[in-house]
Parts: structure tokens; sequence; C-alpha cells
């Protein structure tokens, strides 16, 4: 079964330091993994995600997670938080074999930049 | 850019009432999607469909249907709302099944 985990409920982090939004996936096969953005009262956006190749793979505003198959992780990482990352964080994965059409979303993790 | 609407963003019915919520998206997308979205629960799948008049059920279908007619308007109903379908409900559009999923607003439901 496919499953995707943000241990994390709360991140709290001073702007311009660095900030890591962990994430860590359960498939049988390989995956396809995504992260996605929530503002208040918005939709989802995407942010980035990985299909194949590079491990570190770089999204929008100025985002990147590392891909790492042996830990089976997909941490979000940003090397200077704005106050304006202020949202929430989700995690998807998709089994790449698997034939069904479902991604599994993490519960998401929100994430606060203190000025 | 790809825009996927929502018919409301928020939305008051009363328990016993019959929902629908409309989805419109303008890039000719194959894949739709609605989810529900509830605090500590994430983004949990209840339909999908991957072309006209074909659904597939997600993880949590029950008292709720969909209805595609056209390719970009997938339309999720509550037959007969209650209250523990008070949620924000996401609808989400791809072009491949494997890929980047748009997402609309979201409507905010409350059934009294």
């Amino acid at each position: 079964a496919q499953s995707v985990a943000q241990p994390e409920d709360q991140v709290n982090v001073a702007e311009g330091n660095p900030l890591t939004v962990k994430c860590t996936y359960s498939v049988s096969g390989n995956p396809y993994l995504f992260w996605y953005v929530q503002y208040p009262n918005r939709g989802l956006q995407f942010l980035l995600k990985y299909i194949t190749g590079d491990n570190l793979v770089k999204g929008s505003y100025g985002f990147e997670a590392e891909f790492n198959k042996s830990q089976t992780s997909f941490h979000l990482k940003k090397p200077s938080a704005l106050v304006s990352d202020s949202a929430l964080y989700f995690c998807a994965v998709r089994d790449i074999g698997d034939t069904g059409n479902q991604f599994y979303f993490g519960t998401g993790t929100s994430l606060t930049v203190i000025p | 850019d790809v825009k996927v609407t929502q018919s409301s963003r928020y939305l008051v019915k009363r328990t016993g009432e019959k929902v629908f919520l409309e989805c419109v998206q303008d890039m000719d997308h194959e894949n739709m999607f609605w989810y529900r979205q509830d605090p500590g629960l994430g983004l949990r799948l209840i339909y999908f469909s991957y072309d006209v008049k074909m659904k597939e059920k997600g993880d949590i279908p029950e008292g709720y249907s969909v209805s595609r007619e056209k390719k970009e308007r997938f339309s999720l109903i509550l037959e007969s709302a209650s209250t523990n379908q008070t949620s924000m409900y996401l609808c989400a559009s791809s072009l491949y099944y494997t890929d980047t999923q748009y997402f609309g607003p979201g409507t905010r439901l409350t059934v009294l």
C-alpha cells in the first residue's frame, strides 16, 4: 500500500534561516513525488516534483527537495526563509507501477516564518 | 496557465439537502479529481474521472456521487447532506494521471 508521512504538524523558523519540511513515503515500486503549498483560503499550488533523474529537484519560489531512496524521504528545503513562505505544505506520492490513478497526500505541515 | 474554478467559495446548507459542487477547468485535461480536506487528515480522494462519463471511487466515496458530462466540467453531488460532510472541498485536474494536479480555490461547505 502507498502512503506518505509528514512527521511534523508545525514547523517554526526565523526569517533568513534555512528551512526543512520533512516527508517520508512508502510505495512498493518507484515513486512519483510532489510538493504542494496552500496559502490561507486558497487551493493547493504545485511547487516541485520528482519523477526520475537528478535526486535534487529545484522548484518554484526558491524551494528544492532531495529524493533519498535509501531513506524513502523527500524533504523540502529552502536556504533562506521568507515571512511570505508561511503556509501549509503537502507532500504527495504515487507508485509508478500502480495501475490505479491515485495520489496519496500527507496530512500537511504548517510552516511559520517568524520575522 | 491552467485555471480551475469552483462554483462557490463558501456554501451553507441544511441537513438532508441535495448539494451540487461544480468544477470547471480550461486546459482540456483528461483527469479531474474531487478531494475533501480536513484538519489533521490532509487531503482524501472522494472520486476521480479519467474521461467523460468515466469515474472511479477514491478512498471516501460514501455519501457522494459525481457527474462528468463534458470534459471541462466535473460535479460533486451530496445526495443528502449530513453534518459530517462539513469540510473544504477541492477540485483538481491533470493532463496525465501521473502528472501535476492543478487545484481550484476550494469550496468551504458547512452543513447545519
